[in-house]
């Protein structure tokens, strides 16, 4: 069974400050991982993706993952109240069959 | 900047009833995608195509469902005969590459009456 988890929120932070947005998965030999945000009644809008264990950068969003604890995580830096969406976690075996977490919704308060 | 792109935005239709969802995904991409998201709940892959053939399907995706690329850039999915259950947002995507990330169309909304 392929399962991603996420803390489904709400996460509240003021605006400036860092969120930080957590996924665990089942599937040790997933490949892909993926951070999209989706807006209240819109599509998922690709963020981030990342394949190998560390970090990876993006203006102010830093993505994380560590294969061995199963662990992918988001960091948002200096956070603006445009950021409150909810975030959603893919992960991928061989981009045949990707699924998503519950996601977690986020808001930024001005 | 390409996009993927969905027809109709919203479709309303009877219990029994066939429907067709249509999908223009990025032009030079290989792998497309459906998904539905059901109100309030998560994204749920139903199927993925890739050279003319479906390369993995979901448990969702039974025998009511299929899925078509009947010229170069059109990619559909069929619901032959619609449940109430199947109301959801209907999102097709698409890839260029086996690993890489996908991209959304704005959905479909099916509404089944």
């Amino acid at each position: 069974q392929k399962e991603v988890e996420q803390n489904s929120g709400p996460l509240s932070v003021p605006e400036g400050a860092i969120a930080s947005l957590n996924c665990t998965y089942s599937d040790r030999g997933s490949q892909s991982f993926f951070w999209y945000r989706q807006y209240s009644g819109k599509s998922p809008e690709l963020i981030m993706s990342i394949y190998s264990n560390g970090d990876k950068e993006d203006g102010r969003f830093t993505a994380q993952l560590n294969k061995a604890s199963q662990y992918v995580s988001l960091l948002i830096r200096d956070s603006q109240p445009s950021d409150s969406a909810t975030y959603l976690c893919a992960v991928s075996y061989n981009n045949n069959d990707m699924r998503f977490g519950a996601g977690t919704r986020l808001t930024v308060k001005p | 900047e390409p996009e993927v792109t969905q027809t109709p935005s919203h479709q309303v239709t009877q219990m029994g009833q066939e429907v067709i969802l249509r999908c223009v995904p990025i032009s030079n991409h290989l792998y497309f995608y459906w998904y539905r998201q059901i109100l309030g709940q998560k994204v749920e892959f139903l199927v993925s195509f890739y050279n003319n053939e479906i390369s993995e399907k979901s448990e969702i995706f039974d025998d009511q469902f299929s899925v078509e690329r009947p010229d170069g850039s059109n990619f559909t999915l069929k619901i032959r005969s619609t449940k109430l259950e199947d109301s959801a947002m209907y999102f097709c995507a698409s890839s260029g590459d086996s690993q890489g990330p996908q991209y959304f169309g704005p959905g479909t909304r099916l509404t089944v009456t």
